[in-house]
C-alpha cells in the first residue's frame, strides 16, 4: 500500500479556498486516491475519490497530475464548519484495506 | 449514501470485564467490514478486517484473543474487547465496504464508540 505524506496542519480564514496537497510517490497503477474528513469524536466521512486528472463534486475538487505522484484536495470558500482533519488515502481494488496516515488538521478562523 | 451505525456510542466498564461493540450496515450488504482504533490526537489504526462467514484477519500487533471479531451476517459485525484494561480505552470505529458503490474501495464509517475502562 502506497504511503502518503501530507502537511500536519493548515490554517485558513472563512471564505478562502483551501488546497491540501498529498504526496504518494509509490502509487501503483491500479490505486485510487480517496480523501476523508473527520471531526472530533466522529468517524471519517468520504469526501471525494479520483484516479487521474480532475474530479469535482458538490463539496470539493480533486486535482491529480499526469504522473499521479501527488494529489490536491481543493475546498472552495471554507467555513468554520470545515475545521477538521483531512486524510488522503491511496489504494486499489484489493479488498478495501485502507491505511491512514497522519492527516492534515485544518483550522478555519473567522 | 451508505449508512453505518455503531452501538453503543460510548461505554464505561470496569477493568477485567468484556465489552461488545456492534457495527451495522443499514442500507447495504457488506461482505467486508473493518475495525479501527484511534487514540487522542492520533490517526486511525486498522485493527482487523472482518469477512462475512470467515475468520477475521488481524493486523500485526493486534491480539486476536483479546479483540474477538464476529461477522455472522452481511449487515453485522461485532468487536468484543475481552478482559478490558485501562490501556484499552480508546475510540473504536468500524467501517464497511459497499461492493456495489460506484467508487472503488470506498469505505463508509460508523460514528465510533468511545470505550473507557476504569
Amino acid at each position: 500500500l502506497a504511503k502518503t505524506t501530507q502537511p500536519i496542519s493548515m490554517d485558513s480564514y472563512e471564505g478562502q479556498e483551501v488546497n491540501i496537497t498529498c504526496s504518494h510517490n509509490n502509487i501503483a497503477t491500479n490505486d485510487y486516491i480517496t480523501w476523508y474528513q473527520q471531526f472530533p469524536s466522529q468517524g471519517p466521512r468520504f469526501i471525494i475519490q479520483g484516479y487521474k486528472t480532475k474530479v469535482t463534486n458538490e463539496v470539493a475538487s480533486l486535482f491529480i497530475p499526469a504522473d499521479r505522484k501527488s494529489s490536491t484536495l481543493s475546498l472552495p470558500r471554507v467555513s468554520l464548519s470545515d475545521t477538521a482533519v483531512y486524510y488522503c488515502l491511496v489504494g486499489g481494488n484489493q479488498g478495501g484495506k485502507l491505511i491512514f496516515g497522519q492527516g492534515t488538521e485544518l483550522s478555519v478562523k473567522p | 449514501g451508505a449508512v453505518v451505525s455503531q452501538h453503543p456510542s460510548w461505554v464505561i466498564c470496569k477493568s477485567g470485564t468484556s465489552v461488545k461493540i456492534e457495527c451495522r450496515s443499514l442500507d447495504f450488504q457488506a461482505t467486508t467490514m473493518f475495525w479501527y482504533r484511534q487514540f487522542p490526537k492520533q490517526s486511525l489504526m486498522l485493527m482487523a478486517t472482518s469477512n462475512e462467514g470467515s475468520k477475521a484477519t488481524y493486523e500485526q500487533g493486534v491480539e486476536k484473543d483479546k479483540f474477538l471479531i464476529n461477522h455472522a451476517s452481511l449487515t453485522l459485525s461485532t468487536l468484543t474487547v475481552t478482559s478490558a484494561h485501562p490501556e484499552d480505552s480508546s475510540f473504536y470505529i468500524c467501517s464497511a465496504r459497499d461492493p456495489l458503490a460506484g467508487f472503488t474501495d470506498t469505505q463508509y464509517f460508523g460514528p465510533g464508540t468511545r470505550l473507557t475502562v476504569l
